[in-house]
């Protein structure tokens, strides 16, 4: 069964909102990346987590590894539609390193 | 500049045909994955390969078949007994010590 839940899997939001999306893992997790994938595009790595209650940001976005290592959350403010695509967690799964387990995502629409 | 391509970029089969896509990195990459993506699912892996000469089915791999004779070539072939392969196929690749995933640009592959 999935392991990485993402929720929500839409989210339509005015420029100039807030944005988050969060993924629970049923297992504690070594780390959790996050992949951008742009309409019509492939999914492109943004970042990894690896310590327990890490906070990274990047400009507008900020993620966040929870103190159990099961949770993460990426967080965009005042959203532009640059930001528009579908947004992936991935943590690793079973003991072969280099296979991860992605989230169903969740599709950020923004309106101008 | 290194990276992964994947040909065609849009591929149209008759059903019951068998297709082999593409995937070629120039990244010097160990491990090179095979996933599938669907509207509303993520990502699926088909098959994995940490090695040459060498590759393990993945949660979907019915239907599929890989060889990887080379390090930088990872082909995979839809069989005719995949029932639905039509859908979104991205080739990604991770080095050593370094998981992070770099995707192809995919091939849309549509069964009529």
């Amino acid at each position: 069964g999935q392991q990485v839940m993402q929720i929500p899997q839409y989210q339509h939001v005015q420029e100039g909102e807030d944005f988050t999306t969060y993924c629970n893992s049923s297992t504690t997790l070594s780390n959790i990346q996050w992949y951008k994938q742009r309409p019509g595009g492939h999914p492109v790595f943004l970042i990894q987590l690896v310590k327990s209650g890490e906070v990274k940001k990047q400009k507008r976005l900020t993620f966040q590894f929870g103190e159990a290592k099961k949770n993460s959350s990426l967080h965009i403010t005042a959203t532009q539609t640059t930001d528009v695509g579908t947004y992936f967690c991935a943590g690793p799964r079973g003991s072969t390193l280099g296979r991860l387990y992605f989230g169903r995502g969740t599709q950020l629409t923004v309106w101008p | 500049d290194g990276g992964i391509t994947q040909s065609p970029k849009y591929l149209f089969r008759k059903e019951g045909q068998n297709v082999t896509l593409s995937c070629e990195q120039n990244l010097n990459h160990d491990a090179m994955y095979w996933y599938r993506q669907d509207p509303g699912q993520g990502l699926r892996l088909i098959y994995y390969s940490q090695i040459v000469n060498d590759f393990q089915k993945g949660d979907i791999a019915e239907g599929y078949s890989v060889s990887r004779e080379k390090k930088e070539s990872f082909p995979l072939t839809v069989t005719s007994a995949q029932k639905n392969p039509t859908a979104f196929y991205l080739c990604a690749s991770t080095g050593s010590g370094n998981y992070r995933y770099t995707f192809g640009s995919g091939t849309r592959l549509t069964v009529v």
